[in-house]
């Protein structure tokens, strides 16, 4: 049973616009999210988290938005750069559980 | 920020080797960290809960006996793969949380890319 899912494999965008990725979640119980970016063979890195008290959360060209009726989260990055092209995966946890991550979205920023 | 790290970032070994691979928390002390592994074009998919001073907890369909985990000190958690297979080889990461600090996002490891030749 996938908690959290990514339904979008692989995103390009022009390179000075907006990314947005997207995040789907059936778990009630989470109450933190976060996204990770990871570039090949190496760990994820983490980008921003978002607590669902909140439905919003920004820092610089990041962006995480909440809607917990709808169960989903969304990153926007603006401006996209060709620095921003990795591997994203949202993921989710309540209390101290586990991380449980997305399937991951592939974002490819076009120069 | 807090720091987890991993070594060694890459090894090859001969089918039928163990092979050891260490993370430790930096600048703060980890009471459970995790394991991952990742095949390729796939999501992180969590092994195991390593759990300081106890046994760990292994997630449905992992073998307990092919990776053993140690997590004897605050700072370090080993993971080995025992008698590797050439279908072991993956990326393997680990990731602990600061449990004294303000943010909750879990902080990961650089990984390790196993080959089984």
């Amino acid at each position: 049973d996938q908690q959290v899912k990514q339904n979008s494999p692989s995103l390009s965008v022009q390179e000075g616009r907006i990314s947005i990725l997207n995040c789907d979640y059936t778990n009630s119980m989470f109450d933190y999210f976060l996204w990770y970016k990871k570039y090949p063979a190496e760990g994820p890195t983490f980008l921003i988290s978002i607590s669902s008290i909140k439905d919003k959360n920004e820092d610089g060209r990041f962006t995480v938005f909440l809607n917990k009726s709808a169960k989903h989260l969304s990153l926007h990055i603006v401006p996209s750069q060709p620095g921003d092209s990795a591997v994203y995966f949202c993921a989710a946890f309540f209390g101290n559980e586990k991380l449980t991550f997305g399937t991951g979205t592939r974002l490819t920023i076009i120069p | 920020g807090a720091v987890v790290s991993q070594h060694p970032s890459w090894v090859i070994c001969k089918s039928g080797t163990s092979v050891k691979i260490e993370c430790r928390s930096l600048d703060f002390q980890a009471t459970t960290m995790f394991w991952y592994r990742q095949f390729p074009k796939q999501s992180l998919m969590l092994m195991a809960t390593s759990n300081e001073g106890s046994k760990a907890t292994y997630e449905q369909g992992v073998e307990k006996d092919k990776f053993l985990i140690n997590h004897a000190s605050l700072t370090l958690s080993t993971l080995t793969v025992t008698s590797a297979h050439p279908e072991d080889s993956s990326f393997y990461i680990c990731s602990a949380r600061d449990p004294a600090g303000q943010n909750t996002e879990a902080f990961f490891g650089q990984g390790t890319r196993l080959t089984v030749v």
